[in-house]
């Protein structure tokens, strides 16, 4: 089992352009989160689901969008990225809601 | 509104134990308080789970009170690898996850 896999791994952007991060897990949970951390700091909740179709959000949830069309993928969308979203951000995925939670690799995002 | 609140770093040496505590106000009644590890440039990763009273595994021990407005993660003769940042995650009362701001643990030799 591969667990939770996050693509890409780095990515640049410019201010203004757009893109989509794929998290997939292979355990067949029913919740997926993405978080952001800054620097230093601790995990942020962007959005997350509790099964497919759905999806809701989470503490700093703007200039963010989410799709989970498939129980194994969620999605998370940059519209116009901007500077303050130079961020990693983690993907994670659990049985339920206080179930122990199973982070990818994360994902390095620039954004000059 | 809810909130967790855990100490910012702390030191110790190897072979010590080391007990980090975590307050949660608003905590859910009846769901679990989970503990994570993170290094430097990977995603957390689970070490232990409770609901109250004492829980132990290969690596750590979980108390939680009867009250569960706390809980203390206990490491057994820490080693240099245990160096990371320690984060404990609850569910508030709405049942929204609440994650501690992490525990930076550095380990001396």
């Amino acid at each position: 089992n591969a667990g939770v896999t996050q693509t890409p791994k780095f990515r640049v952007l410019k201010t203004g352009q757009s893109m989509t991060l794929l998290c997939a897990q292979d355990m067949n949970h029913e919740y997926m989160y993405w978080y952001r951390q800054d620097p230093g700091m601790g995990l942020r909740l962007i959005h997350y689901s509790v099964g497919e179709g759905t999806t809701a959000k989470g503490e700093v949830p703007d200039g963010y969008n989410v799709s989970r069309l498939k129980k194994q993928n969620f999605l998370l969308g940059l519209e116009s990225a901007a500077p303050s979203q130079t961020s990693v951000y983690f993907c994670a995925s659990s049985s339920g809601g206080g179930d122990t939670q199973y982070f990818g690799p994360g994902t390095r995002l620039t954004v000059l | 509104l809810a909130k967790t609140t855990q100490p910012i770093s702390m030191d110790s040496y190897e072979g010590q134990e080391v007990n980090i505590t975590c307050s949660h106000n608003n905590i859910a009644t009846n769901d679990y308080i989970t503990w994570y590890q993170q290094f430097p440039s990977q995603g957390p990763r689970f070490i232990i789970q409770g609901y109250k009273t004492k829980v132990t595994n290969e690596v750590a021990s979980l108390f939680i009170p009867a009250d569960r407005k706390s809980s203390t993660l206990s490491l057994p003769r820490v080693s240099l690898s245990d160096t990371a940042v320690y984060y404990c995650l609850s569910l508030d009362s709405n049942y929204q996850l609440i994650w501690g701001a992490g525990t930076k643990l550095i380990i001396k030799p």
